[in-house]
């Protein structure tokens, strides 16, 4: 199975600051990476696929880059709803596998 | 536009079984692959089965092979998880996911809100 590896687990950031997650698989995924944003209470939220694409009606302050093994996403300027749980997939191969999450907390 | 909902979940004992629905509306279903991810805080999100459009194709992760079973029913706009011999660690909140194709591969593109299944004597 492919491991996804991110980080960090949890971040504290303030309204403005931009904002990187990092990602990293066990081995080489090409560029088939998704991100995925996720509130209390809710399914998750599409961001970002295809390592870079941006999901039709998401932000452009979202933004996604990395091939082979290693993957950003980044949040140009933190704005209050962005406060939540972020995620990486990969979906090179089954089992499809997800990163542990980073929650992301007002400071 | 898009909405998934599903149901079905509830406590349920060890051993027992349980059959979750996803009903899905404002896309046209029956061109889209589906898949079933649940959710703990422990072991977080884990992938567990995707069905194609026409069913030919379900494969399912090791923690539930010969224990759950995906279907679906074009007709009805639906998809289902079959959960047989159920454990304690199976509790989790259970999501549908839909597959969206991209350049020979998918991801999900839209998610239900989930439904909670607890297995507890």
């Amino acid at each position: 199975d492919i491991q996804m590896t991110q980080s960090p687990s949890s971040l504290s950031a303030s309204v403005g600051d931009r904002v990187t997650i990092t990602c990293r698989a066990s081995q080489g995924i090409s560029s088939w990476v998704a991100w995925y944003q996720q509130k209390p209470g809710k399914g998750p939220k599409s961001l970002i696929y295809a390592a870079s694409s941006l999901q039709s009606g998401v932000p452009s302050r979202f933004s996604g880059s990395g091939s082979g093994t290693d993957f950003t996403l980044t949040i140009s300027s933190l704005q209050p709803e962005d406060f939540a749980t972020y995620y990486c997939q990969q979906y090179k191969s089954y089992p499809l596998t997800f990163g542990g999450g980073t929650k992301v907390e007002i400071k | 536009e898009v909405q998934l909902v599903e149901s079905g979940g509830g406590l349920v004992q060890p051993g027992g079984s349980l059959r979750l629905s996803c009903a899905a509306s404002g896309f046209t279903f029956s061109t889209f692959g589906m898949n079933w991810v649940r959710q703990t805080p422990g072991k977080g999100l884990e992938w567990l089965s995707f069905i194609s459009s026409n069913s030919a194709s379900t494969p399912y992760a090791d923690s539930v092979n010969g224990r759950f079973t995906i279907s679906r029913d074009n007709a009805k706009n639906s998809l289902y998880l079959q959960m047989n011999s159920l454990r304690d660690e199976d509790t989790a909140v259970y999501f549908c996911a839909r597959s969206r194709y991209y350049n020979g591969w998918y991801y999900f593109d839209y998610w239900g809100q989930g439904t909670l299944v607890t297995v507890s004597s």
